[in-house]
């Protein structure tokens, strides 16, 4: 599984978007980059996933870079709710959970 | 759509005993899931995969005549932590997916287990 690489904390202007970047170097062609948050004590969430194109859903929007080795997650409007600790994980065959970034959406 | 629920979601037990979690699929059939392992401020570590009427795989390190996984069912698997210690304190969360490979996977709440 290719590991990935991000920051260990970000703060976010409630209302502004959060850009999340991760490095993934040695991500396979047929890996998937997916992302999840864990807000305190509960359960990861899923929150988007992508091959290659550039994907958007109802949370959030998520762009891969055309030679596949970063991506960014992007929450157009954050919300004080949308305070967590975000995993970005290149699923190969197994799920490998990094230290994740911490973003705080700041008030 | 999509959940997956654990039970209980908080068991304090005293040393020596075993602890059984449930996790369950609600709204859909799970070929595979997975049972993690969190402690205190760290990120989440797999313990075992399972898939549905077949042995559990663990991974390297996790006893599994310590951790029994059973997956008897599209919607059920359970871990049982036998002669649980104090050590075994933690965060168990579970994850589903309706097939293996690359499928996504959700995850239940998480039973925080405190052992004394």
């Amino acid at each position: 599984d290719a590991k990935t690489t991000q920051p260990p904390s970000m703060d976010c202007a409630e209302g502004r978007a959060a850009n999340l970047p991760c490095n993934h170097s040695t991500i396979s062609g047929n890996e998937y980059v997916y992302w999840y948050r864990q807000i305190h004590s509960q359960g990861p969430q899923y929150i988007i996933h992508g091959l290659k194109n550039n994907e958007t859903n109802e949370m959030a929007s998520l762009i891969i870079t055309e030679d596949r080795k970063s991506s960014t997650l992007i929450l157009p409007h954050a919300t004080l709710r949308d305070t967590a600790v975000y995993y970005c994980i290149v699923y190969g065959q197994n799920f490998v959970f990094g230290p994740g970034t911490r973003l705080s959406v700041l008030p | 759509g999509a959940v997956v629920s654990q039970h209980p979601s908080w068991v304090i037990c005293k040393s020596g005993t075993s602890v059984k979690i449930e996790c369950r699929s609600l709204d859909f059939q799970a070929t595979t899931m997975f049972w993690y392992r969190q402690f205190p401020k760290q990120s989440l570590m797999l313990m075992a995969t399972s898939n549905e009427g077949s042995k559990a795989t663990y991974e390297q390190g996790v006893e599994k005549d310590k951790f029994l996984i059973n997956h008897a069912s599209l919607t059920l698997s359970t871990l049982t932590v036998t002669s649980a210690h104090p050590e075994d304190s933690s965060f168990y969360i579970c994850s589903a997916s309706r097939q293996g490979g690359q499928e996504t996977q959700y995850f239940g709440p998480g039973t925080r287990l405190l052992v004394l």
